[in-house]
C-alpha cells in the first residue's frame, strides 16, 4: 500500500521553511526521500532506518517516528534550487521493494 | 564515474506491439530496480534484480517482464502493449539491496498509440 504524503503541494518564498510528511499504515523498516526536478531523474536525499540510523545529505534533515510509521522532511531556509517534487519511499522490511508516495510538489519563489 | 544509462530515451509504439528497454547500471552496482512513472499513479515499482535473480516484483500484469545479465545490465520487456502503458520507465541501480541509495537513470519515455 502506497504511503501518503502531505501536503500535495506547497509554495514558498526563498528563505522560508517547509515540512513534508510521509505516513504509512504499515510498520516500516526504512524511509527513503528523493527529489525530482521537472524533466530529470529522481535524486537521493536521505534514508532513515528503524532504530535511528540515517544517512544522506548534510543539509537535509528528516525524522522517522517508528511508532506512528511517519517520517518528515525538513527544508529550512529554502533556496530556489529546492523546487521540485519530493517523494518518500517506504520499505517494510530489509530487502523489500520501495513503495513510493504520490509526491509533494514544492515551488520556491524569489 | 558514469551514471545509469537507459536506452532508448524515447519510443513510440502501437497497441499490441512489444517493447524492450535497456538499463546499464553504475559500474559495481549489482542491484537494478525498474519503476513506471505516470502523472496519475506516481512512481510504481515494477521489479528488482540482484545478481541476475529477481528479488522483488510489483503488482503489474505478466506482460511486464525483466531480466538481468551477468554484467548487471538489465532489460525489461512489455508485450502486447496497451494505451495505459504509456509512461516514463525509470531504472535505478544501487550497490546492494536495502538501506542503500538508488541512482536513477534518465528514463525511457514510452508512448503507445
Amino acid at each position: 500500500q502506497q504511503p501518503v504524503q502531505s501536503p500535495q503541494a506547497v509554495i514558498l518564498r526563498e528563505g522560508e521553511d517547509a515540512v513534508i510528511n510521509c505516513s504509512s499504515s504499515k510498520a516500516l523498516y526504512s524511509v527513503h526521500w528523493y527529489r525530482q526536478k521537472h524533466g530529470e531523474a529522481p535524486v537521493f536525499l536521505m534514508i532513515l532506518l528503524k532504530g535511528g540510523e540515517q544517512k544522506g545529505h548534510e543539509k537535509i534533515s528528516a525524522s522517522f517516528n517508528e511508532k506512528k510509521q511517519q517520517s518528515s522532511l525538513y527544508l529550512t531556509a529554502s533556496q530556489l534550487s529546492y523546487s521540485g517534487t519530493y517523494f518518500c519511499g517506504t520499505e517494510e522490511y530489509a530487502g523489500n521493494m520501495l513503495t513510493f508516495g504520490g509526491g509533494t510538489r514544492l515551488m520556491v519563489k524569489p | 564515474k558514469a551514471g545509469v544509462t537507459q536506452t532508448p530515451r524515447y519510443l513510440i509504439k502501437t497497441r499490441g506491439q512489444q517493447v524492450t528497454l535497456s538499463c546499464s547500471p553504475i559500474s559495481g552496482h549489482r542491484s537494478v530496480s525498474w519503476y513506471q512513472q505516470t502523472p496519475g499513479q506516481g512512481l510504481q515499482f515494477l521489479f528488482e534484480y540482484f545478481s541476475e535473480t529477481q528479488r522483488n516484483k510489483g503488482n503489474f500484469p505478466g506482460r511486464f517482464s525483466g531480466r538481468q545479465f551477468s554484467n548487471s545490465r538489465s532489460e525489461m520487456n512489455v508485450s502486447t502493449l496497451e494505451l495505459g502503458d504509456s509512461a516514463l520507465y525509470l531504472c535505478a541501480s544501487s550497490r546492494v539491496v536495502s538501506y542503500n541509495e538508488q541512482f536513477f537513470g534518465p528514463g525511457t519515455r514510452l508512448t503507445v498509440l
